[in-house]
């Protein structure tokens, strides 16, 4: 069974630019999770989505974040315009769905604001 | 507000001890916790998923427990291996939401 993919896996820009990171999940996931990692923490919950739904974007900071899963299936988060502060890692996570399922995680993409 | 706090911080130890890593979490309405690895660089390699109704959980040299009305995990690894350096990660799940991560226990075992 494939896992969670993710790309790109690195990405380097300059503060105010845009940039957009993809996640494709685990074949009939239906819960899909975008979580943001800062150096020396653990994940943070940004979005998730059930289908093509959004559940829970209370962390989201949606003046600068955005995010869509069209169709149910694959989703991008895009920064725009990005800060120093944006600098992380994003890891993307599935589930079969919420409550007890167990969650799977991407690789991950690391962002380095300059 | 759901808090996970791991214990310690960092810890490092002779290859083949046994060892006891600590989680405790704020809020005992939860459906399940996971403890994971994350080697430097790579994401998250889920471990254990123990759920509320559970005690305990076990593969090969890993045993996590779970007291949810006290609010406590631990992560026992046996006979501990070179191998075994990453952070390990805690996080419980409530309700709707998404994990909530402790902020990890930096593991090294010197050969």
């Amino acid at each position: 069974e494939a896992g969670v993919a993710q790309s790109p896996r690195y990405k380097i820009i300059e503060k105010r630019q845009s940039v957009a990171f993809w996640c494709n999940p685990i074949s009939g996931h239906a819960t899909l999770y975008w979580y943001q990692q800062i150096l020396g923490q653990g994940p943070k919950l940004l979005i998730q989505f059930q289908n093509n739904g959004v559940v829970d974007d209370s962390q989201l900071p949606k003046d600068r974040f955005s995010a869509e899963r069209l169709k149910g299936v694959d989703s991008t988060l895009k920064i725009q315009p990005a800060k120093l502060e944006d600098s992380a890692v994003y890891l993307c996570a599935s589930s079969l769905g919420q409550g007890v399922y167990e969650q799977y995680f991407g690789p991950g993409t690391r962002l380095t604001v300059t | 507000k759901q808090e996970v706090t791991q214990i310690p911080a960092a810890l490092s130890v002779p290859e083949g001890e046994n060892l006891v890593l600590n989680c405790s979490f704020t809020d005992s309405a939860i459906y399940n916790l996971q403890w994971f690895r994350q080697d430097p660089g790579k994401g998250l390699t889920s471990l254990l998923l123990i759920q509320s109704s559970q005690r305990e959980q076990t593969s090969g040299r890993l045993n996590a427990s779970l007291d949810k009305s006290s609010g406590r995990s631990t992560l026992y690894i046996a006979a501990s291996q070179p191998g075994d350096s990453a952070t390990y990660l805690c996080a419980v799940r409530g309700g709707a939401d998404g994990l909530t991560f402790g902020k990890g226990t930096h593991l090294i075992i010197q050969p």
